[in-house]
């Protein structure tokens, strides 16, 4: 069966700094997908950034990027120029052939004006 | 587009009612998810369904039905309600195919005592 495991239960970081929330992965297919999900006090789970398993390309979206290491299942998210609006939980997520999706344990994130 | 809807917003039963939570879709989604989410935790999936008259049970089914008569609607059964069911809980769809976001709906938060 996949898991996935985030570490860390909390982080903080000073606004317009860098952090990165760590994730990692079980998995024995060869094929499957990752994301990153915010979600913010108003409980909507918002799609942050995925990654192809088969890309070796690390995924951006603007101030969001990925660092992803395959052969050590490691699937972590980089927030650069940290926002007040980056303030939330996030989950990190795997999806493969079951088509269900994986959730991490969450990771609340602080931005300290 | 609405996206995904979710009834109630909120709800109290007490311990050994019974009530349905709605869901609805209106993207045309093949794929629908419920999950529930306990305070602090990542999201658990209770059951999910592939399209109309498909249903399979997720990580956490045991209390809960559901049925998929349609494309758009995946309503979820909480029968004889248990204080541990005490939660929130997610609806979801997305298209066919693994990189394909799931798209959530706002989310029910239900109180048995």
């Amino acid at each position: 069966a996949q898991t996935v495991t985030q570490s860390q239960p909390e982080m903080s970081v000073q606004e317009a700094e860098t952090v990165t929330l760590s994730c990692t992965y079980d998995t024995s297919e060869s094929d499957y997908y990752l994301f990153w999900y915010k979600q913010p006090p108003s409980r909507q789970m918002i799609l942050v950034i995925r990654q192809e398993a088969y890309k070796q390309q690390n995924a951006t979206e603007n101030r969001f990027s990925v660092n992803f290491q395959k052969a050590a299942k490691s699937f972590s998210l980089k927030i650069s120029d940290s926002q007040l609006g980056d303030a939330a939980m996030y989950f990190c997520a795997l999806i493969q052939g079951a088509q269900k999706l994986v959730f991490g344990q969450g990771t609340r994130l602080t931005i300290n004006p | 587009n609405a996206g995904v809807t979710q009834t109630p917003k909120f709800r109290i039963l007490k311990i050994g009612q019974s009530m349905t939570l709605q869901c609805t879709q209106d993207m045309n989604h093949n794929y629908m998810y419920w999950y529930r989410q306990d305070p602090g935790m990542g999201l658990k999936l209770i059951y999910y369904s592939v399209g109309a008259g498909i249903t399979d049970k997720g990580e956490v089914p045991n209390g809960y039905n559901v049925s998929r008569s349609t494309t758009e609607d995946f309503p979820l059964r909480l029968e004889l309600a248990a204080p541990s069911q005490t939660s929130v809980y997610f609806c979801a769809s997305r298209r066919t195919g693994l990189y394909n976001e799931q798209f959530f709906g706002p989310g029910t938060r239900l109180t048995v005592l």
